[in-house]
Formats: C-alpha cells, structure tokens, sequence
C-alpha cells in the first residue's frame, strides 16, 4: 500500500484558513470515513485532531474542521495561531486491519 | 489519565534485531489494539503492526517477514521486535493505542530513536 499524498508544506497568516488535502485511492480514503488527522510539534508525538473525517475529539478547537470528497480529504484550519505551526499527518483506514498514513505536511504561520 | 511509556535500545548494528516496549499506565489493557508506528528522519509515518490483549496480531505486508509483536498482559506492557535491521530502519518508533472497532490512535508513547549504524 502507498503512502497518502499531501502536499509538503502550506503557510497562512494569522487569522486565515488553510486547507490540507490528503489524497488517496479508493482502497483507502474513499472506500472508509476512517480518516484521521495528526498534529506534530517537533520532537513531540502526533497528537489526534480529527477522526472519522469529520469528528473532533473532546479538547480540540472547533477550529479544526474535516471532510472528504471522493479518494480526497481535506483538514480546514480557521483562524490560524501561531501555535498551529507544525507537521499535519493523516491516516486512513486501508481495510484488512492495516492502516496507511500521509507524507506529512508543515504549517508555516507566517 | 492513559499514558503510553517506551523504552528500548537506540542503537544497532546492521542485521541485528531491535527490541522496543512499551507500557500501559492508568487503563485496562483488553479492549484495545496496541499498536507500533515509526518515523523516519525528517519523513511521514508508518503503520508497523497491531497487537491486543489475548495477542492477536495485524501486521504490515511489508514489514510482516521481520515483525514479531508480543502482549504481557501482567505487566500491561507489548513489545515489538523488528529482525535484521539496515539503515533504512533509523527511526522514530512509536507505540500508539486504538479502540477496538475504532479507526484512529487517540493515545500515543513519547517516541524512541532508533539508529542503526556499523
């Protein structure tokens, strides 16, 4: 199984909207709502900021928003913070109890 | 509070076998998968293999042939043993948990370096 393609790196300023796309194929994103997303502070453990495409763990801002279209899902994040600065993975469920995650994308808050 | 404690050798020499575990604090350890995921420098993550409490095991195809993951369920702890490592095996090695029926890792381990030099 391949790795999920993300793009390498997106930037915003303070107070914007970003999208992250994660891009899959029909074995994985677009065949489950198994996708979840990953906040990566360096030297840190990815910490879960969405799952199910679309569901935000207790704690998490309502900032961070999921969807999925087809073999693509997207993590919206609204009103951009310094401390949103980090690495993005996702992870999508890829079906015989494996699981396939993204290359990783870096968030510049510029 | 769950909390996910890792603890293993950081450096190898080509072919010899890593050996990483992992304890569970402040949980049951039935009902979940536990899993191992890695990091290489400076790349993306990757899925190892899972493992539950009576030691049912999911592995990735491609790593399946080195991958021996274990359950000691009297100390809540899982293991992982990856055999004759190379290079391309340096990595951040976490362990990570999933709810049974869930399809997200909601807890994970502080994260191990593992280099693999001559």
């Amino acid at each position: 199984q391949s790795a999920l393609t993300q793009p390498a790196s997106v930037s915003g300023s303070p107070g914007q909207s970003i999208t992250i796309s994660c891009t899959g194929t029909s074995s994985d994103v677009g065949g489950y709502n198994y996708v979840s997303w990953y906040q990566q502070h360096p030297g840190k453990a990815p910490k879960l900021m969405i799952y199910d495409v679309s569901k935000r763990p207790s704690g998490v801002s309502n900032r961070f928003s999921g969807s999925k279209s087809g073999n693509t899902a997207s993590l919206t994040i609204s009103g951009l913070q310094a401390e949103d600065e980090a690495d993005y993975y996702c992870c999508s469920y890829a079906g015989i109890t494996t699981w396939v995650f993204g290359g990783g994308t870096k968030l510049t808050v510029l | 509070q769950v909390q996910l404690q890792q603890w293993g050798a950081g450096l190898l020499k080509p072919s010899e076998t890593l050996s990483l575990t992992c304890a569970v604090y402040g949980e049951s350890f039935s009902g979940y998968y536990w899993s191992w995921i890695r990091q290489p420098p400076g790349k993306g993550l990757e899925w190892i293999g899972e493992i539950n409490h009576s030691g049912s095991t999911n592995y990735n195809p491609s790593l399946e042939s080195r991958v021996t993951m274990s359950v000691d369920t009297s100390k809540n702890q899982f293991s992982l043993k990856l055999r004759s490592v190379t290079a391309a095996d340096t990595a951040v090695f976490f362990c990570a948990r999933h709810v049974t029926g869930d399809f997200y890792f909601d807890y994970w381990g502080q994260g191990t370096l593992v280099t693999v030099s001559s």
